[in-house]
């Protein structure tokens, strides 16, 4: 059990555009989701924390109109790039908490902007 | 606040060397401890967790043992495979929430 996944995997997309990453929990309900980025060699960087049914709290020095975060229900949270860049080129990795409050980890977007 | 300290990689080893990745943590209250593994291009896979002081996590040969009076939760196993590189990371979770602090990581070759 736990597992969960995200979709796509890989992603190219154009400089200007936005792109959208899902993030499900398959076999259990997750009240809490967390969305980190990680550069290559680096550790992972914890972007922001989402509670089902609320605004995602957002990590200092993460533009939240620039990468929105909805967790709409217990299985799901999507983080949307918008306006993407080549800065914004990066591993976007999500996790999900259940009521133990151990995290499950997704295995990871690939996002490269053009 | 929390905090995680990797031993600095990378590491490079030859086939069933003997492996320590050493972590030491600052934390309030008692926190929990865990190792994930990342193989290239995945996410993280929990490898092993310890949730009070003196629990010892294994899993898959490896093993560490949450030591509160030197605030560690050193990695070990007996003899690694090429199959083991891969990057490693510690991390603390407070007793309340979700919120996990990682550690640097530290990326292990493991050679035939």
């Amino acid at each position: 059990g736990a597992v969960v996944s995200q979709h796509p995997s890989r992603v190219i997309c154009k400089s200007g555009t936005s792109v959208k990453i899902e993030c499900r929990s398959l076999d259990f309900q997750a009240t809490t989701m967390f969305w980190y980025r990680q550069f290559p060699k680096q550790s992972l960087m914890l972007m922001a924390t989402s509670n089902e049914g609320s605004k995602a709290t957002y990590e200092q020095g993460v533009e939240k109109d620039k990468f929105l975060i909805n967790h709409a229900s217990l299985t799901l949270s999507t983080l949307t790039v918008t306006s993407a860049h080549p800065e914004d080129s990066s591993f976007y990795i999500c996790s999900a908490s259940r009521i133990d409050y151990e995290q499950y980890f997704g295995p990871g977007t690939r996002l490269t902007v053009t | 606040g929390n905090s995680v300290t990797q031993m600095e990689g990378p590491v490079t080893l030859s086939e069933e060397a003997f492996l320590t990745i050493n972590c030491t943590y600052t934390a309030t209250g008692y926190p929990s401890l865990f190792w994930y593994v990342q193989y290239p291009g995945e996410g993280l896979q929990l490898l092993l967790k310890a949730t009070k002081a003196d629990d010892k996590g294994s899993n898959k040969g490896f093993e560490a043992t949450y030591r509160k009076e030197t605030t560690s939760f050193h990695l070990e196993k007996g003899s690694v495979q090429v199959s083991d590189s891969a990057v490693y990371f510690c991390a603390l979770k407070e007793t309340s929430g979700s919120r996990l602090t990682f550690g640097e990581g530290t990326q292990l070759t493991v050679n035939p």
